[in-house]
């Protein structure tokens, strides 16, 4: 099952407007990361942040954390066209083992 | 550092056949995972090694699909024999330490686009 599930499953803005994708996850954390996949290409880490966090920022990138609402949020600024892509987050599921789960992503379009 | 390597990118072939996904993980990278991506089911994880060791392969579909890695630098991915449904694209990546405890990221391939007809 998903640990990890985006919300929008798509969004479609214009450029210099900000994007904010949704996280929510099912079980305890250590840390939850979110990915990002250019059409045809593997993903790429964006950002981590830990379950003692609340808030994280990186260049444009903000992300933030709610334990209590197991929920995360990523908050694309003053977006590109060159940001589009799917994102996803990723938290390890529970039983000990470390493989991340990811959610089926939110798929980004930046209009020119 | 020329990332995690998979080949081939493309891969079209005949139900039936064998077929095998091949992965070079960064250098002095611990752990190395294989993923399989389809639009109905998102991003899976068969399976992931440490220090060469599986330990864990609950994601592993079906006894037709089946993962090594002899040593720190490769990794095969092998499905025998290939069906339809196996067509999807084929993740490998690999990290330094653990990721769900110690935060280390993963780093991806591009992936192998596997087709089976």
């Amino acid at each position: 099952s998903q640990q990890g599930e985006e919300d929008p499953q798509a969004l479609s803005i214009q450029e210099g407007e900000n994007a904010t994708m949704n996280c929510s996850y099912k079980t305890s954390i250590n840390n939850l990361q979110w990915y990002r996949q250019n059409s045809g290409r593997g993903l790429v880490h964006l950002i981590l942040i830990r379950s003692n966090e609340r808030e994280k920022h990186s260049g444009r990138l903000r992300v933030t954390l709610d334990t209590s609402k197991k929920s995360s949020s990523l908050l694309i600024t003053a977006s590109r066209a060159a940001d589009t892509a799917s994102y996803f987050c990723a938290t390890v599921s529970g039983g000990g083992a470390d493989g991340l789960t990811f959610g089926k992503g939110t798929h980004l379009i930046i209009q020119p | 550092d020329a990332g995690v390597i998979q080949s081939p990118r493309h891969e079209v072939t005949e139900m039936g056949q064998e077929v095998t996904l091949r992965c070079k993980p960064i250098s002095g990278h611990d752990y190395l995972f294989w993923y399989r991506q389809t639009m109905m089911r998102g991003l899976e994880l068969l399976i992931y090694f440490n220090n060469n060791v599986p330990i864990d392969d609950s994601g592993m579909p079906e006894d037709r699909f089946s993962a090594k890695m002899p040593n720190a630098s490769f990794s095969t991915l092998k499905i025998q024999p290939s069906e339809p449904r196996d067509s999807a694209v084929y993740f490998c990546a690999s990290s330094l330490r653990l990721t769900g405890v110690e935060g280390s990221p993963l780093h991806f391939g591009n992936g192998t686009r596997l087709t089976v007809t």
